[in-house]
């Protein structure tokens, strides 16, 4: 198994350029999550999926898409990337919906929008 | 959602044995707690996870009250690669709150 896999590792964008950072896993796993994370602090948690079709936000969606077409994929979408979206972005995933169990992340992509 | 505070350093040396105290006054009944560790420049990875009591696995202990306020996680005989950023959360829904952490230097 690979694992969650990003891509791409690095991204620099100029401001109101979009882009998707990409995430698959190949566990099977039903809840898949994207969070982002800035220098010093703690992680953020942006939108999260439960099963294919069905995405929620977290608690800093703005600025950000996802869909869920399968269950192995979760794009995240920035539509108009900006500076304040500078910042390295982890995808997760796990077995659980609740995510009582382990969640598996991924290597992260780290982002400069200039 | 279920807020956690922990402190924000900690220093040790290594061999000593680590406890690291989480405090989650609001703690759900159906709340798990679980404890993820992250390098620098990489994703966070499980360590453990509790409901109550003492749960232990072949990396660390989790202690937990009977009243589930607050947490311990207990690393034994750290060494330099331990130093790491520890995350306590609250696990139940779909959502996962990750606070500052503790950043924990392990001197030789």
């Amino acid at each position: 198994n690979a694992g969650v896999t990003q891509t791409p590792k690095f991204q620099v964008l100029k401001t109101g350029q979009s882009m998707t950072l990409q995430c698959a896993q190949d566990m099977n796993h039903e809840y898949m999550s994207w969070y982002r994370q800035d220098p010093g602090m703690g992680l953020r948690l942006i939108h999260y999926s439960v099963g294919a079709g069905i995405t929620d936000q977290g608690e800093v969606p703005n600025g950000y898409n996802v869909s869920r077409s399968t269950t192995e994929d979760f794009p995240l979408r920035l539509l108009s990337a900006a500076p304040s979206q500078t910042s390295v972005y982890f995808c997760a995933s796990s077995t659980d919906r609740a995510v009582r169990d382990e969640q598996f992340f991924g290597p992260g992509t780290r982002l400069t929008v200039l | 959602l279920a807020k956690t505070t922990q402190p924000i350093s900690m220093d040790s040396y290594e061999g000593q044995e680590v406890n690291i105290t989480c405090s989650h006054n609001n703690i759900a009944t159906n709340d798990y707690i679980t404890w993820y560790q992250q390098f620098p420049s990489q994703g966070p990875r499980f360590i453990i996870q509790g409901y109550k009591t003492k749960v232990t696995n072949e990396v660390a202990s989790l202690f937990i009250p009977a009243d589930r306020k607050s947490s311990t996680l207990s690393l034994p005989r750290v060494s330099l690669s331990d130093t790491a950023v520890y995350y306590c959360l609250m696990s139940n829904t779909g959502k996962l709150i990750f606070g500052q952490g503790t950043t924990l230097q392990v001197k030789p």
